[in-house]
């Protein structure tokens, strides 16, 4: 059974913080993901990884980097949270493959930035 | 890029009615189509997918239907349950693009008994 976990499920950030969201799956899955969702927008690729130290940009990516240093963890980082990144964050992985596979989530870490 | 679009945003049906949800996409490349249902306060979960070699597929109340030349796929629950409110995300991808997956805004199924 696939599991993807987050270090957080809530958290409560001051502007300006730098924050660390932290993302573990345990299927050796190559490609991992990190999204966000907003009410009426879907989920949104922030940034993605399909190999360790391998980092591709997303559809929104300004103001987020990512860390992959282990296949099994992927880190998404706040730079300098700002209030408009107050969000639900949601972590993906799925095993690589030419022909799409099924990406698996984690239980979501809810952002709020004061 | 891909962009995909998915109507209606909510919608309300009478527990045994069906219940349609449609996605359009735009790159032609695209060729996995998965539907994701996430309930409330939880994590979104695979239901069902379809590839781009197939133009129907069903599980149950569950079936998916794929026009390629028009590029819109659909989700059809028959028989809806109070147990499949949620709301349903459509995604395509392409081969080219290592798994990943463009979303479609959601839509909210409200099913009442």
């Amino acid at each position: 059974d696939v599991k993807v976990t987050q270090s957080s499920r809530y958290l409560v950030k001051r502007t300006g913080e730098k924050v660390f969201l932290e993302c573990v799956q345990d299927m050796d899955h190559e490609n991992m993901f990190w999204y966000r969702q907003d009410p009426g927008l879907g989920l949104r690729l922030i940034y993605f990884s399909y190999d360790v130290k391998m980092k591709e940009k997303g559809d929104i990516p300004e103001g987020y980097s990512v860390s992959r240093e282990k296949k099994e963890r992927f880190s998404l980082i706040l730079e300098s949270a700002s209030t408009n990144q107050t969000s639900m964050y949601l972590c993906a992985s799925s095993v690589s493959g030419h022909r799409g596979t099924e990406a698996f989530f984690g239980q979501g870490t809810r952002l709020t930035v004061v | 890029g891909e962009n995909v679009e998915q109507h209606p945003s909510t919608l309300s049906v009478q527990e045994g009615d069906s219940a349609v949800i449609k996605c359009t996409y735009s790159d032609s490349a695209s060729n996995y189509f998965p539907w994701y249902k996430q309930e409330l306060g939880k994590r979104p979960q695979l239901i069902i997918d379809i590839r781009s070699n197939v133009g129907e597929k069903k599980d149950q109340r569950i079936a998916v239907t794929l026009n390629k030349t028009a590029k819109h796929f659909s989700l059809h629950i028959t028989e809806t349950q109070p147990e499949d409110s949620a709301v349903y995300f459509c995604a395509a991808s392409n081969t080219d693009s290592w798994g990943k997956l463009q979303f479609g805004a959601g839509t909210q199924v409200v099913v009442t008994p």
